[in-house]
């Protein structure tokens, strides 16, 4: 069955950074987009960047671009998230999710909390 | 500010029929597919409806998806105190190199 495990969330300082991670399984991962959405406490669902299934394709939203940095590696199944410049909008449960082109994502993984306080 | 539009609340009693609605625009929903998501509290989003009315194994069939023009909607039938939770659809966007839009949420009660 397909399974997304994030990982690397945490308490970080204004201006610091974090690497998350998000071990897949149960699917082929070099055949499919991979996204990161967030959600801020008591919010709703913000997505925040794509990765086309070769990285040849990435995007951003407006609000972490410059900042942020979505990569892959197929050969590890793994997808990740550097985050830089952290603030405190920031703040939010990060979530990996399977997609396809043009198609918004089916399988989430249960998400890892980033706290960015002083 | 969310691309898409849903009511913030919506809500029934057991047994009743219930629809959410999701309204775009012609860059997202009006050539794109629709997705529809349940959250419970506490977990992540798990995928209800996808391609605009297609259920995925194991997803009730009191749940129903349908799309017309820029606009979507999401019928539960049938209601039961399980269904409260919140609910968000989500297209892809044409716009800005492509990216996938979200709804609100619209917080399911059951009276």
């Amino acid at each position: 069955q397909v399974q997304l495990v994030e990982s690397g969330g945490g308490l970080v300082k204004p201006g610091g950074s974090l690497r998350l991670s998000c071990a897949a399984s149960g699917f082929t991962f070099s055949d499919y987009y991979m996204s990161w959405i967030r959600q801020a406490p008591g919010k709703g669902l913000e997505w925040v960047s794509y990765i086309s299934s070769s990285s040849s394709y990435t995007n951003y939203a407006d609000s972490v671009k410059g900042r942020f940095t979505i990569s892959r590696d197929n050969a590890k199944n793994s997808l990740y998230l550097q985050m830089n410049s952290l603030r405190a909008e920031d703040t939010a449960v990060y979530y990996c999710a399977r997609g396809s082109t043009y198609t918004p994502p089916d399988y989430w993984g249960q998400g890892t909390l980033v706290t960015v306080s002083s | 500010q969310s691309v898409l539009t849903q009511p913030p609340s919506a809500s029934g009693t057991p047994g009743q029929r219930v629809t959410i609605s999701c309204s775009g625009s012609s860059s997202n929903i009006g050539s794109n597919t629709v997705n529809w998501y349940q959250q419970l509290p506490g977990t992540a989003p798990k995928l209800l409806i996808y391609s605009n009315n297609q259920r995925p194994s194991g997803v009730p069939d009191r749940f129903s998806g349908s799309k017309s023009g820029t606009s979507a909607s999401l019928a539960i039938s049938g209601l039961q105190s399980e269904d409260e939770a919140d609910y968000y659809c989500a297209a892809w966007d044409d716009s800005l190199n492509g990216h996938v839009v979200f709804g609100g949420g619209t917080k399911l009660t059951v009276l």
